[in-house]
């Protein structure tokens, strides 16, 4: 299995600052033959499904507001909000979909207003 | 609209069964990979099972591999996940979550449906 390790496991943030959340993969989740990253990010607000925020480990998904952003490849990826919204409060997960056997998410970062 | 609906969950004695399942609507079911992941109370994001668009390609955890089965009906537009065996561990929410042609990244959730496997 690959493992998804997400760093750190809570966060707390000022508003309008950096918030920067780390993803490791216990293998490389780039597929060589067409140079992408199978990596994907996701919000989920509290009594909310999770929301499909980045794919193919940068490219942000359509709606989400553009201070989302991501970056990395291989077995490290980062997820950045570039300045934090009350909206932003939540829990985010990585997810690696290189392997369907199985398919895995990081343990989750929560993500709180200082 | 573009929407997946959950239905089934429910309270369950150990070793007992359930059979999810979860409309979809507003997309074209038989153009993308479905799948089940489950979120106990308090935790993190489980993938459960995933189903290839054909329907002939089933994938799932280990934790539930042997008493869980994924299926989808294209016509129906619906997914199922029949549940045997349940433990209390498998005490979730589950949601359905639709991915992207093949691809198993998921742009769309359902809301979930909640089960509880208890005495």
């Amino acid at each position: 299995d690959i493992v998804m390790t997400q760093s750190p496991d809570s966060l707390a943030v000022s508003l309008g600052e950096r918030a920067t959340i780390n993803c490791k993969s216990s293998q490389s989740v780039l597929y060589r033959s067409n140079n992408k990253n199978y990596l994907a990010w996701y919000q989920q607000k509290p009594g909310q499904p999770p929301k499909l925020l980045i794919y193919w480990a940068s490219t942000r998904e359509s709606g989400v507001p553009d201070r989302f952003s991501g970056s990395g490849s291989g077995t490290d990826f980062t997820l950045t909000i570039s300045s934090l919204q009350a909206e932003d409060v939540a829990v985010y997960y990585c997810q690696q979909y290189y392997s369907t056997l199985p398919i895995t998410f990081g343990q989750g970062t929560r993500l709180e207003i200082k | 609209e573009v929407q997946l609906v959950e239905s089934g969950g429910g309270l369950v004695q150990p070793g007992g069964s359930l059979r999810l399942s979860c409309a979809a609507s507003g997309f074209t079911f038989s153009s993308d990979v479905m799948n089940w992941v489950r979120q106990a109370p308090g935790k993190g994001l489980e993938w459960v099972s995933g189903i290839s668009v054909s329907g002939g390609s089933t994938y799932y955890a280990d934790s539930v591999k042997g008493r869980f089965t994924i299926s989808r009906d294209s016509p129906e537009n619906t997914l199922y996940l029949q549940m045997n065996s349940l433990r209390a561990e498998d005490t979730a929410v589950y949601y359905c979550a639709k991915g992207v042609g093949g691809i198993y990244y998921f742009d769309l959730w359902g809301r979930g449906t909640l089960v509880t496997v208890s005495s």
